[in-house]
């Protein structure tokens, strides 16, 4: 069975810190790799996605990495800000236009 | 954001009647998604479709059934609703095979069954 994992489920910094949140992966047949944000209540925003041919993707004080040989997927954020705070999902496609599969997220807290 | 609709965004229904939940995108999207979010499971596919009339069962598609007879349109039914079925769901589109484009989700509809 395919599985997503985020590690860790819930984290904790103070305003100002670079963070990486860990997602891990089994099969290395991988179609892409999208990070996701979701605010409490609220739906899922899209932040990047990575092809599989693609070694990383950048927007703005987000940068998200894709190693299919080990199975793992970073997404780095840069000098983070309350307004981060949120849970962030990956997910991992297999075939072009069907479901994602989803990690359970990982709860992030920036504090002021 | 992308022209995702859901309604109703709240239903509080009792156990063994019909429910209907509606997506509804503006995109002209040729693959929409019902996934379903739990405390501890995270999301899961239920169905899929990938054009009109075209559709194909998910990870958790027990109970459920859907439709879609237009491209801006893909129904979620619960034909004997369960409480087993309290969940948050949410619709998602994408574009065509190939495009290798993100999927975008709806506000999500919360659903309880008594």
């Amino acid at each position: 069975k395919q599985e997503v994992t985020q590690i860790p489920a819930a984290l904790s910094v103070p305003e100002g810190e670079n963070l990486v949140l860990n997602c891990s992966f089994t099969d290395s047949a991988i179609y892409n790799l999208q990070w996701f944000r979701q605010d409490p209540g609220k739906g899922l925003t899209s932040l990047l996605l990575i092809q599989s041919s693609q070694r990383e993707q950048t927007s703005g004080r987000l940068n998200a990495s894709l190693d299919k040989s080990s199975g793992r997927s970073t997404l780095y954020i840069a000098a983070s800000q309350p307004g981060d705070s949120a849970t962030y999902l990956c997910a991992r496609g297999t075939q072009a236009g069907t479901a994602l599969i989803f990690g359970k997220g990982t709860t992030l807290s920036v504090s002021s | 954001d992308a022209g995702i609709t859901q309604s109703p965004r709240h239903k509080v229904t009792e156990t063994g009647t019909p429910v209907t939940l509606r997506c509804h995108q503006t995109e002209n999207h040729r693959y929409m998604y019902w996934y379903r979010q739990d405390p501890g499971h995270g999301l899961r596919l239920i169905h899929y479709s990938y054009g009109v009339k075209d559709t194909d069962k998910g990870e958790v598609s027990d109970g459920y059934s859907v439709s879609r007879s237009k491209t801006e349109d893909f129904l979620l039914t619960l034909e004997s609703a369960t409480s087993s079925q309290t969940s948050v769901y949410f619709c998602a589109i994408s574009e065509s095979p190939g495009a290798n484009q993100p999927q975008h989700f709806g506000d999500g509809t919360r659903l309880s069954i008594l």
